[in-house]
Formats: structure tokens, sequence, C-alpha cells
């Protein structure tokens, strides 16, 4: 069965320090990934989505970026990180295809101190 | 641009009452529409989706929801609450084409009381 694993699961950062959360799916090939930010248990943001190794789009302007090196691993990265980049940080994968529904990690809970 | 309302923030019920979480769409030509369901301080789950056809779909947990395409509406029902349920509950939306994305409601908080 097809498992993903986020990590770290909470942490604390200071302001204009770098960020590198890490997302991996293991168990499925050439999956869609995604990254969403929550903020305050609510409404979800998406970050950016890929389709394939190297294919980012970003939904929306801000601090960070995003890579996938591997087919089934996906990396949020920050050079800098700003206070505003707290909030709770989900990655997802699904099946290349319309109709399929999104499998989400357990989030990393980051705070910028 | 496509849209998705969750118009209750918080819904309440008493266990072994149906429950009710609702959810309104705006998308361009047919949509795709999903149910998640999220415990504290954890990723969402998958509940349940409509693609076509019957607009009574049952999902995971005993959880049902109904499409109704002249309302614009796919609200999610359970006819009988467990306290267990008590969770947020996302509805999603995404165009049948291929540069379709999803777009997440609010949430609606759902407080199941013994």
């Amino acid at each position: 069965s097809q498992t993903i694993h986020q990590w770290p699961a909470t942490l604390v950062q200071p302001v204009g320090s770098p960020l590198s959360l890490e997302c991996t799916v293991e168990g499925t090939s050439n999956p869609n990934l995604y990254w969403y930010r929550q903020a305050a248990g609510r409404g979800l943001q998406l970050l950016f989505y890929s389709v394939g190794i190297g294919q980012i789009s970003s939904e929306v302007p801000q601090n960070l970026s995003a890579s996938r090196p591997q087919d089934r691993q996906f990396i949020l990265s920050s050079k800098k990180l700003l206070l505003s980049d707290s909030g709770f940080y989900l990655c997802a994968w699904s099946v290349p295809g319309f109709n399929q529904p999104q499998h989400f990690g357990d989030g990393t809970r980051l705070s910028i101190l | 641009a496509q849209s998705v309302a969750q118009p209750e923030d918080q819904v309440n019920v008493a266990e072994g009452n149906p429950l009710t979480v609702k959810c309104t769409y705006s998308v361009s030509g047919n949509p795709y529409l999903f149910w998640y369901v999220q415990y504290p301080n954890r990723g969402l789950q998958f509940l349940l989706k409509y693609i076509t056809g019957d607009n009574l779909v049952k999902g995971s947990y005993g959880f049902e929801a109904e499409f109704n395409k002249s309302q614009t509406s796919f609200h999610l029902k359970k006819p009988s609450a467990l306290v267990s349920d008590s969770a947020l509950y996302f509805c999603a939306v995404r165009p049948n084409t291929n540069a379709g994305k999803s777009t997440f409601g609010d949430g609606t908080t759902l407080t199941v009381k013994p």
C-alpha cells in the first residue's frame, strides 16, 4: 500500500534562518505531489505542485521554493524565514488524473520566533 | 474561477442523531467533488468523491454525500453520528480539465456530543 512521510513533525526556527521540509511517498510511481499551508486549523492554501521530476508549479509568490529531485521526493525550502511563514505545512500526493483524491501526510508545524 | 463555500464554521449534533455538513461550489464545466476529514494535528483523510453517475455517493465510516447539480451543492451526511466523528471536515472541488486544480473550502468543525 502507499504511504507518505513528512518530517519533522514540529520545528521551531528563528527569523532569517533557512528551512528544509521533506516529504517522501512509497508504494506508487510518478505521483502528483503538493505542498499546502494551513493557517489556524482552517483552509488550505496550495503553495506548489509537481507532476514530475524537476517540474514545479508555484501558486503563490512568496518566500518559499520547492524541488522534486526524485520521483517520490518533494522538498519545501526557504533561504530566510519570515514570521509570516509560521503555520502547518502539509504534503500530499495523488495518482495522476482529474478524478483522483489527494492523500496527505501528517504535516509539519512550523513556528518562527 | 472556481470556489467552494462551507457556510457553517461549526456544526453541533447529539450522538445518534443524523448529521449534515453543507458545501456549495462554483466551477466551470462538470465538477469533481471530494470530502476530507482532519483530526487534530493530523493530515486530511479522504472520505468520498463524486465523479459522475448516481447522485448519492457512499464513502468511509458510514458517510455519504448527495450531489445536487441544480443547487450546486454536495452536502455530507451520516444517518447516526458518533462522538468519534468529531473533527474538521473539508469539501473540495476541481474541474474535469487538464489544467484544473483542487480548491478547498475553509472547513467545518463537527462536534458530536454524547
